[in-house]
């Protein structure tokens, strides 16, 4: 149980379009979705937390018009990266936490995004 | 803001050493979290203390939590090459529901 996808798993684009990811949670439900994002050997950076229903709290530095985040439904949370430049290039993952208040949280697979 | 260091950054071992890495926040934490991710994954939950003085052994793996709630750290005895990867902490703290990864230890392990 308490598996998490993320779709596509890897993109490749042309700078200035945009790129959509998904991130669902298979088998319950995620009042909260969080978006990560981690650079080559490093670690992973909390971008924003999303929450069903609700705006996105985004991280100090993260430009909340450009990284896009819809939490429309209890299973799934999308992250638009918009107008995207090389420097977005970078592996986003994504987390669910299954209840309000529980510490743990179920990662997905990661999407590696590679802007020419 | 908070902070969670690791030491080492990276470490190469011959299989069968003994491997500790060793997380360090700048604030107390209500729990901490350790995660494995090998090359070119996710990272993969291992395991979560909550206790000050906390200690729990998963087969060869060893996690400690700190009396402060601001340290811990991870002890593999006999390091095996699937233990390959980089193994982050993550520290939760009381007033807020995110995580807050370490830097992260890349184990190295050959024959």
């Amino acid at each position: 149980g308490a598996v998490v996808s993320q779709h596509p798993s890897r993109v490749i684009c042309k700078s200035g379009t945009s790129v959509k990811i998904e991130c669902r949670s298979l088998d319950f439900q995620a009042t909260t979705m969080f978006w990560y994002r981690q650079f080559p050997k490093q670690s992973l950076m909390l971008m924003a937390t999303s929450n069903e229903g609700s705006k996105a709290t985004y991280e100090q530095g993260v430009e909340k018009d450009k990284f896009l985040i819809n939490h429309a439904s209890l299973t799934l949370s999308t992250l638009t990266v918009t107008s995207a430049h090389p420097e977005d290039s970078s592996f986003y993952i994504c987390s669910a936490r299954p209840l309000a208040g529980a510490d743990t949280q179920y990662f997905g697979p990661g999407t590696r995004l590679t802007v020419l | 803001g908070q902070q969670v260091m690791q030491i080492p950054q990276y470490q190469h071992v011959q299989e069968g050493e003994d491997f500790t890495t060793y997380c360090n926040s700048s604030t107390t934490l209500s729990n901490i979290q350790w995660y494995k991710q090998r090359p070119g994954g996710h990272p993969v939950f291992l395991i979560q203390l909550v206790k000050s003085g906390e200690v729990k052994k998963q087969k060869r793996l060893t996690f400690q939590f700190g009396e402060a709630k601001k340290n811990s750290s991870l002890h593999i005895t006999a390091t095996q090459t699937t233990d390959v990867g980089t193994y982050f902490c993550a520290g939760l703290t009381g007033t807020a529901s995110k995580l807050t990864f370490g830097t992260g230890t890349r184990l190295q392990v050959t024959l």
